[in-house]
């Protein structure tokens, strides 16, 4: 049972350069959610899904884009990187909504120079 | 102010002490409640929810108080391997989570 699985766990990227960052889940879980953790803050939202097809703006969208095409798969797309986006990526799901608490990946530490 | 806010510490204890934090939250109508726990360089993990009734799971105590807006994590007999970043986690009424910053511990020999 592998629960929430993040790829690559380490990337560097040039400013200006685009990548996805993949996440997948086993669990059967409806809903997904996408945040970021800079150094000594909290998590905060990106983006979230609650089942395929249907995604949603969380606190800090811009600079990024989603989709749900199937219910194991949430990637996160970053165009044209920026320094400001160097941060810990965090994939998460839960099996119906917030309530019940999340799975987390293990994480994608990126740093844009 | 912000929705969730927690002291980030760090609190340096000894082993076998007792240590407890609070998180203040905002939104008067938040149902669910949360610790996580997060070691260094590591994705949060849950501890435990949070209880309108108050809950214990071994040497973890949280309570609620929703006429305050705070709930706090009791931690009994401190262990070094409870070193680690507590997160207050609160349902601010929209689809996700909302975390706190996060309380740093540090149990010392």
């Amino acid at each position: 049972n592998a629960g929430v699985t993040q790829t690559p766990k380490f990337r560097i990227l040039k400013i200006g350069q685009s990548m996805t960052l993949q996440c997948a889940q086993d669990m059967n879980h409806n809903y997904m959610y996408w945040y970021r953790q800079d150094p000594g803050m909290g998590l905060k939202l990106i983006y979230y899904s609650v089942g395929a097809g249907i995604t949603d703006k969380g606190e800090v969208p811009n600079g990024y884009n989603v989709s749900r095409s199937t219910t194991e798969d949430f990637p996160l797309r970053l165009e044209l990187a920026a320094p400001s986006q160097t941060s810990v990526y965090f994939c998460a799901s839960s099996y119906y909504d917030s309530n019940y608490g999340y799975t987390f990946g293990s994480g994608t530490r990126l740093t844009v120079v | 102010r912000k929705e969730v806010e927690q002291d980030p510490g760090p609190f340096n204890v000894p082993e076998g002490a007792t240590v407890a934090f609070n998180c203040t939250y905002s939104n008067s109508a938040s149902q669910s409640f949360f610790w996580y726990r997060q070691d260094c360089r590591k994705e949060p993990k849950l501890l435990m929810s949070v209880y309108s009734s108050g809950n214990e799971d071994g040497r973890f105590t949280a309570q609620l108080n929703r006429a305050s807006q705070y709930i706090s994590l009791l931690i009994r007999d401190s262990k070094l391997s409870d070193s680690a970043t507590y997160l207050c986690v609160v349902d601010t009424g929209r689809r996700a989570l909302t975390f706190g910053s996060g309380t740093r511990l540090q149990v010392q020999p």
